[in-house]
């Protein structure tokens, strides 16, 4: 299956800092997710965005991050006003009926 | 919601023996399940699935048992080799969009 691809791979911020992570998916699926994966914890969903709209949003998913898909082609998460504890590994996917393939994801350290 | 976790957070096995990755789910109505392995740096790679209308599901050298008398999920490799060293999680689809993921078993294949 085609992959997705994410930029950058590793961002380093500065706390307060707004950030945006990037998604390419390769094939033009409808269904879009952002996960993250805070260093030695569990992958935790985000936000899934279907039709360019979200379609479901976790508890993490509070008003300082937003997702688009401003060129019908990128698919990108910002995060408004970057927290120490934001820093994590973000993996974008998208989802076939059932599964979902991920991209290789990008490191975000907030110092 | 659903949660998920898994009884070991490290695997050490000798390269050629079979191993046995363990899942608990908490949802009874969950329907789906996907086994992913992750290797360092990398995102979630999708292994094998199985829908809850089954309760074994074979592919190459894995093997995924489904019990849902006691919401119970594993993953056996067969013969393993070097380059199955990564993490293993397993995610849990219980009607909402997003997959609740484990928090993962590092499997280290000692020569």
């Amino acid at each position: 299956e085609p992959e997705v691809t994410q930029t950058p791979s590793h961002q380093v911020t500065q706390m307060g800092q707004e950030v945006i992570l990037r998604c390419v998916p390769i094939s033009n699926h409808l269904y879009f997710y952002w996960y993250r994966q805070i260093l030695g914890q569990k992958v935790e969903f985000l936000v899934s965005f279907y039709n360019n709209e979200i379609s479901e949003k976790s508890e993490i998913f509070d008003d300082q991050f937003s997702v688009e898909r401003p060129d019908g082609s990128n698919f990108t998460l910002k995060i408004r006003s970057t927290k120490l504890e934001d820093s994590a590994m973000y993996f974008c996917a998208r989802r076939t009926n059932t599964e979902a393939f991920f991209g290789q994801g990008t490191r975000l350290t907030v110092v | 919601g659903e949660s998920v976790g898994l009884h070991l957070p490290t695997l050490s096995v000798q390269e050629g023996d079979n191993s046995i990755i363990n899942c608990a789910y908490s949802n009874s109505a969950s329907d789906y399940f996907i086994w992913y392995k992750q290797e360092s740096g990398k995102g979630p790679q999708f292994i094998i699935d199985i829908r809850s209308n089954m309760d074994k599901r074979q592919g190459q050298r894995v093997t995924v048992l489904l019990n849902k008398t006691v919401k119970h999920l594993s993953l056996q490799i067969a013969a393993t080799q070097p380059g199955d060293s990564a993490v293993y999680f397993c995610a849990v689809k219980g009607g909402a969009d997003g997959l609740t993921f484990g928090k993962g078993t590092h499997l280290i294949i000692q020569p």
